[in-house]
């Protein structure tokens, strides 16, 4: 059964900083790796999807990587800004029996971003 | 704009009575999927949908029926609810191949007394 971690479970950096968040999975056989964020009371939207046979994905101030063989992604955020604030998940799409790409969570990073 | 919409946003109840969270979604997808989000336990999928009339369980469905009779709406039904019930639900749907992110509604709150 795939199981997602997310490290550190809460972060807060100044304005400015480069931070990484870290989620690692336990089964490789996944279709992708995707990253959401969710606001306070908000649904979750999609940040970027990395597919099992790539190795990052960029978008703006946000790139993604995954190492599909030690069962890792990260998610790199330039330049952090207040409005980064928020709560950042990462799911495993998983290829393995009947699951159909069903999405296995992680439980989280909530970032603080202080001016 | 390419949405998915769930009613009602809030609801508070008291044990036994049934209802109904309607999801819909303006996309075409055909995968849709319920999800229960809870404080430790982070986002657990409870049924989905990958196609009209074609549903199964997902890893939390003890409690709470679907149904898919139109490919735009995926209703989730507490037919008895109890307090553990009391959680956030969230709907999503994407299209039927495996490369697509899932979109999702902006949630439910529920509370069962």
């Amino acid at each position: 059964k795939q199981e997602v971690t997310q490290i550190p479970a809460a972060l807060s950096v100044p304005e400015g900083e480069n931070l990484v968040l870290n989620c690692s999975f336990t089964d490789s056989a996944i279709y992708n790796l995707q990253w959401f964020r969710q606001d306070p009371g908000k649904g979750l939207t999609s940040l970027l999807l990395i597919q099992s046979s790539q190795r990052e994905q960029t978008s703006g101030r946000l790139n993604a990587s995954l190492d599909k063989s030690s069962g890792r992604s990260t998610l790199y955020i330039a330049a952090s800004q207040p409005g980064d604030s928020a709560t950042y998940l990462c799911a495993a799409a998983n290829a393995g029996g009947t699951s159909y790409g069903k999405l296995t969570f992680g439980q989280g990073t909530i970032l603080t971003v202080h001016p | 704009e390419a949405q998915v919409t769930q009613n009602p946003r809030y609801l508070i109840t008291v044990t036994g009575k049934k209802l109904t969270v309607t999801c819909s979604q303006n996309m075409n997808h055909e995968y849709m999927s319920w999800y229960r989000q809870d404080p430790g336990l982070g986002l657990r999928q409870i049924y989905y949908s990958m196609n009209v009339e074609v549903t199964d369980k997902g890893d939390v469905p003890e409690g709470y029926k679907v149904s898919r009779k139109e490919k735009r709406n995926f209703p989730l039904i507490l037919e008895s609810p109890s307090p553990n019930q009391t959680s956030l639900y969230f709907c999503a749907s994407r299209t039927a191949g495996f490369q697509e992110t899932q979109y999702f509604g902006p949630g439910t709150r529920l509370l069962v007394l």
